[in-house]
């Protein structure tokens, strides 16, 4: 089966810098996915990671670490517009599902 | 790229009613899509994996003779909830697997979403 974990909640200030957590155990890991969700709205797609490293863009960055079974995701230069849910989704080989964590609530504060 | 819409945006219904939901992919075609629900607060919960052409895939624990759902199109999905109760009010969002050249991976595009209200 597969296994995510990130934390429920945190809080940033604006204009500082936000890390969030997620690790995970899967079998035949296929790829790591964050998505960005507002409260009463849907998910939307942020990144994209398959191998180790980091992706940028822009102010939102992701690491992957496959061998410790482990991501961030990186925002910089915090806004209030970036209070949100975070979502971290796993997706293995053979299997069209993802698999999601149950999201990080990230407030920021003035 | 990658337009995901659903249709409607809201519904209030009676019990025993039943409710169909659209999910459309507007600008590319997708043999995959997906439908979930979220309770508030709480996480994306997968109900079923739509195929076009073949019968959906639940997941553990969904009943496929009250969630219905059809993929008759390559860009069109449906879920009814039939003999809708209280206890199915949610929020119902779909998804549709993306172009594979927009990100290189198997991307999943989302719906804005259906709140159902069954009273």
């Amino acid at each position: 089966g597969q296994n995510i974990d990130q934390p429920t909640e945190m809080t940033a200030t604006e204009g500082a810098i936000v890390q969030i957590n997620c690790t995970y155990q899967t079998s035949g890991f296929n790829g790591l996915f964050w998505y960005q969700q507002h409260a009463g709205e849907a998910p939307t797609f942020l990144s994209y990671n398959v191998l180790d490293g980091l992706e940028e863009k822009g102010r939102f960055s992701s690491f992957l670490s496959r061998s410790k079974g482990y991501s961030y995701l990186l925002l910089k230069e915090l806004q209030m517009k970036d209070s949100a849910s975070y979502l971290c989704a796993v997706g293995s080989i053979g299997n069209e599902k993802l698999t999601f964590g149950t999201g990080t609530r990230l407030t920021i504060i003035p | 790229g990658a337009v995901v819409s659903q249709h409607p945006s809201w519904v209030i219904c009676k019990s025993g009613t039943s409710v169909k939901i659209e999910c459309r992919s507007l600008d590319f075609q997708a043999t995959t899509m997906f439908w979930y629900r979220q309770f508030p607060k709480q996480s994306l919960m997968l109900m079923a994996t739509s195929n076009e052409g073949s019968k959906a895939t639940y997941e553990q624990g969904v009943e496929k003779d009250k969630f219905l759902i059809n993929h008759a199109s390559l860009t069109l999905s449906t879920l009814t909830v039939t003999s809708a109760h209280p206890e199915d009010s949610s929020f119902y969002i779909c998804s549709a697997r993306g172009p594979w050249d927009l990100t290189g991976a198997d991307t999943q595009y989302f719906g804005p979403g259906t709140r159902l209200t069954v009273l």
